[in-house]
């Protein structure tokens, strides 16, 4: 079945550096890709996607590219602040037109912005 | 607001008791999913519900794992039984319409200590 993988799986930076936080997934018939976030002691709640017929998707100080070919994903931060500091999960999902899809996820990076 | 709801919030179990886990999605979702957390797998999928019926049980979980859905706005997950190696945060999670790439929202999830 479809895996997803994130590297890296921890990272710490200074307040204001730009992060990148890479994301490949297995199965080549994957169509959407939605990324989460989840604070501390927070819950998990939804930052930006893609769908694969784009290469890129921004919102403020988010980036997110897609690579179809490569089945490689990335998500940029920039302008980091410590209320960034999260750990970051990217998904993906089988066809999602389809009833019988389910949504997979890496096993998350975990980011500390010091300030 | 009223998101998704999960109870308990915390639960210990001795070795090869029954728990049951609950789950209230957000009034008017279609969709809902459990998933399993630890730091070393990261989100696992353990079910998904679409309007009641269920289109995922989970694989390697089916065996001791059994997700509910007996009304629109009511879920349950029981461990039967329970073994030390399920001690993990246990997360609810709803949608609207999942099958239209809409966002999920989760639960503060319970976490289950299995002694």
């Amino acid at each position: 079945g479809e895996q997803v993988e994130q590297l890296p799986s921890s990272l710490i930076v200074q307040e204001g550096a730009s992060v990148l936080i890479n994301c490949s997934y297995t199965d080549s018939a994957s169509v959407y890709f939605p990324w989460y976030k989840q604070e501390p002691g927070k819950r998990l709640q939804f930052i930006i996607d893609i769908r694969s017929n784009m290469e890129r998707k921004q919102t403020q100080r988010l980036t997110l590219l897609f690579d179809k070919k490569t089945k490689h994903l990335s998500l940029h931060i920039t302008a980091t602040q410590p209320g960034d500091s999260a750990i970051y999960f990217c998904s993906a999902s089988l066809n999602y037109g389809s009833s019988g899809n389910k949504l997979i996820f890496g096993i998350g990076t975990l980011l500390s912005v010091k300030p | 607001d009223a998101g998704v709801t999960q109870t308990p919030r915390h639960e210990v179990a001795e070795k090869g008791q029954t728990i049951i886990l609950k789950c209230e999605p957000v009034s008017g979702h279609n969709d809902l999913f459990w998933y399993r957390q630890t730091k070393i797998q990261g989100l696992e999928l353990l079910s998904y519900f679409r309007s009641k019926s269920l289109m995922e049980d989970g694989g390697a979980f089916k065996d001791r794992f059994k997700a509910e859905m007996l009304n629109s706005s009511f879920s349950t997950l029981k461990i039967q039984p329970t073994e030390p190696k399920d001690s993990a945060v246990y997360l609810c999670a709803s949608s609207p319409d999942w099958t239209s790439a809409e966002t999920l929202y989760f639960g503060s999830g319970t976490r289950l200590t299995v002694l």
